[in-house]
């Protein structure tokens, strides 16, 4: 089984839908990631939590919100979806301090908004 | 501002020989390097890095070369196969990335192994 999963895997929505990325992960990692992946600008940050209590914003968190419901689950959502947050979209978790730590990623949600 | 710039968006390789992906940076405050691997419809898997007080780092097939005063990374992979087909992305790291908030990703290389 995977370690880190994300729903859906894809999703087409009109604009000005809500729409919610679900993200879990099994690896006991307190730290996860929200990035958004476009073509020609590689990996983004959107949001990140170091616990359950600590939210942060990244490099482009502008109309987008997060959760973190549980240690194990992450979510992103889309408050009014605009057709330029099609891309997609990849959670991740780290398992520690350093800048070291590698991020594991889920498969990603591809997101298309008409 | 792309930071990490990866300049060549594809490549192709015949199989068995040397793939050189390569990478540049501009921010002196990058201390650390690290390349992942994607395959289609999957997530980025971490696949090698390298710390500023090296050069050099290798793990079989792969090396990562580090040439700070030019703010230029490589990744050799010797010798290429066809499962190494997959789009490669540099990362760096500041020196104060605790929490790994600051890692900033290259555009990407697509790299094909030719059978």
């Amino acid at each position: 089984d995977a370690d880190v999963t994300q729903t859906p895997r894809n999703r087409i929505t009109k604009t000005g839908k809500r729409i919610m990325l679900e993200c879990s992960q099994t690896k006991g990692h307190d730290r996860m990631y929200w990035y958004r992946q476009d073509p020609g600008l590689g990996l983004r940050l959107i949001y990140y939590s170091f616990d359950v209590k600590d939210i942060n914003k990244g490099e482009i968190s502008d109309g987008y919100s997060v959760s973190r419901q549980a240690q194990a689950k992450f979510s992103l959502s889309l408050e009014s979806a605009i057709p330029n947050q099609t891309a997609l979209y990849f959670c991740a978790t780290s398992p520690g301090l350093a800048a070291s730590d590698t991020q594991y990623f889920g498969p990603g949600t591809r997101l298309t908004v008409l | 501002d792309q930071q990490v710039k990866q300049n060549s968006p594809s490549l192709s390789v015949q199989e068995g020989r040397i793939s050189i992906l390569n990478c540049d940076y501009t921010n002196s405050m990058f201390d650390y390097f690290l390349w992942y691997k994607k395959y289609p419809a999957e997530g980025p898997t971490f696949l090698i890095s390298i710390s500023s007080i090296k050069d050099k780092n290798e793990d079989g097939r792969f090396t990562v070369f580090l040439n700070k005063s030019a703010k230029h990374l490589s990744l050799h992979i010797v010798p290429s196969q066809p499962g190494d087909s997959a789009v490669y992305f540099c990362a760096a790291s500041p020196k104060d990335n605790f929490g790994n908030e600051k890692l900033t990703f290259g555009t990407g290389t697509r790299l094909t192994i030719i059978p």
